[in-house]
């Protein structure tokens, strides 16, 4: 099946810092989401990007299917920006998401 | 709207309890999953309706059984749970397969 790694998998900052994270996936793919889960475990659409990029206030993101991998931009980070930041792609048959280990953020005052 | 509701956010249930987790969207997505996600892990699919019907079942245990009354409601019923099977259970749904899946706030489930 497909793998995703997402690296670094702990990042911490201060507060007005930018970051980048990366996912890589071992295979092509039809759907890659973003998602930041936050201390209660509510998981929360950040992008939906099988290719292409995408903005969206201080976040963006990029796909490049053709290279298998997909980058998630933070920039001037905020302590609300802190949790696991999962990237997940969808599986040969598209019925469901392969979930990687996440990058857990935190960032400081 | 891109709400999907789950009921309850926290049960704690005996190994001889039978319970019930419920997930409704009113988005007309088509498509519904059951992920279950342990502490400091991603989460992992389980189940997977699609037009009301049961299309994906990821060799989950007995104990866990779906059900799809209709197109916005999933319910998890649960019995004889273990308690290795305390974890956080998520729903999700999308206006089809291989579409932007929208998660739920998850219910806690522990099992004493």
């Amino acid at each position: 099946g497909i793998q995703v790694e997402q690296s670094p998998p702990d990042l911490i900052l201060q507060e007005g810092a930018n970051s980048t994270l990366r996912c890589n996936f071992s295979d092509s793919v039809n759907n890659l989401q973003w998602f930041h889960q936050n201390p209660w475990g509510q998981l929360i659409n950040l992008f939906y990007i099988p290719s292409g990029t995408k903005q969206n206030g201080r976040l963006s993101a990029t796909t490049v299917a053709t290279e298998r991998y997909s980058l998630l931009y933070i920039s001037s980070s905020q302590t609300t920006d802190s949790g696991v930041y999962f990237c997940a792609v969808g599986n040969q048959a598209g019925t469901a998401l392969i979930f990687g280990k996440g990058t857990t953020l935190s960032v400081s005052s | 709207d891109t709400e999907v509701t789950q009921t309850p956010k926290h049960l704690v249930m005996g190994m001889t309890n039978k319970k019930s987790l419920k997930c409704e969207q009113h988005m007309g997505h088509r498509a519904m999953y059951w992920y279950k996600q342990k502490a400091k892990k991603p989460p992992e699919l389980m189940f997977v309706y699609s037009y009301e019907k049961l299309s994906i079942n990821e060799s989950v245990p007995s104990r866990f059984s779906p059900e799809c009354p209709n197109s916005s409601l999933l319910n998890l019923h649960l019995h004889a749970l273990q308690p290795e099977d305390s974890a956080l259970y998520l729903c999700a749904s999308s206006l089809r397969l291989r579409g932007e899946q929208y998660f739920g706030p998850g219910t806690r489930l522990t099992v004493t």
